[in-house]
């Protein structure tokens, strides 16, 4: 059964910490993994995708990184601003187009 | 170019009572989906369609039902509403392929 598993479930930091998300995903081909930003009451925000184990997107403060089991987001010297909800997906390699999301990290960032 | 739009944005419900929930997307993609999502939960598939009359189960999908009548709107409809199906709602599209899904902003279902 496929299935995508996030941890740790919430993190605190303080401003200038640096650390890591964690996604474990299980699914019968992958064609792709996503990682989406959510503000309290909004929808998701897209970040990266990624496709093959080995490869490395960067954007600002965040660096999603994939291997055959599981992907991370590396958030180097966060600030405030960066504190939310991050989400991870994975859409299987089938043409069923199931797309499917982990349960998320909420991220705090104090001053 | 409004993107996905999903109609409405809030809505209170008595139990048994039905609705219908509207999501509409102007970007011809070919892949929708409901999720629903509640505290701690993350986001739940419901139902979702890879084309224009065709629809597939998700993770979560009774006590819904789903149509896809048009590739522009994908429809979830609630038949007899209970207190656990409130929640907030996210209609999501994707073009086909492997690009990213684009996501409503959620509508908010209270059941009493």
């Amino acid at each position: 059964e496929d299935q995508v598993t996030q941890s740790p479930e919430a993190l605190r930091l303080q401003e200038g910490e640096s650390s890591s998300l964690n996604c474990s995903y299980t699914v019968s081909g992958l064609r792709g993994l996503f990682w989406y930003r959510q503000d309290p009451g909004k929808g998701p925000e897209f970040l990266f995708t990624l496709y093959s184990a080995g490869e490395e997107k960067e954007k600002e403060r965040l660096k999603a990184t994939l291997t055959k089991k599981e992907s991370f987001l590396h958030i180097t010297a966060p600030k405030p601003e960066d504190s939310a909800t991050y989400l991870c997906a994975v859409l299987r390699s089938s043409n069923t187009g199931k797309l499917i999301f982990g349960q998320g990290t909420t991220l705090q960032v104090k001053p | 170019n409004a993107g996905v739009t999903q109609t409405p944005k809030f809505r209170v419900l008595k139990t048994g009572q039905s609705m219908t929930l509207l999501c509409a997307q102007d970007m011809n993609h070919e892949y929708m989906y409901w999720y629903r999502q509640d505290p701690g939960m993350g986001l739940r598939l419901i139902h979702y369609s890879v084309g224009e009359g065709t629809t597939a189960k998700g993770e979560v999908p009774d006590g819904y039902n789903v149509s896809r009548l048009k590739k522009q709107n994908f429809l979830l409809g609630l038949e007899s509403a209970a207190p656990s199906q409130t929640s907030v709602y996210f209609c999501a599209s994707i073009p086909g392929g492997r690009t990213e899904a684009f996501f409503g902003q959620g509508t908010r279902l209270t059941v009493v």
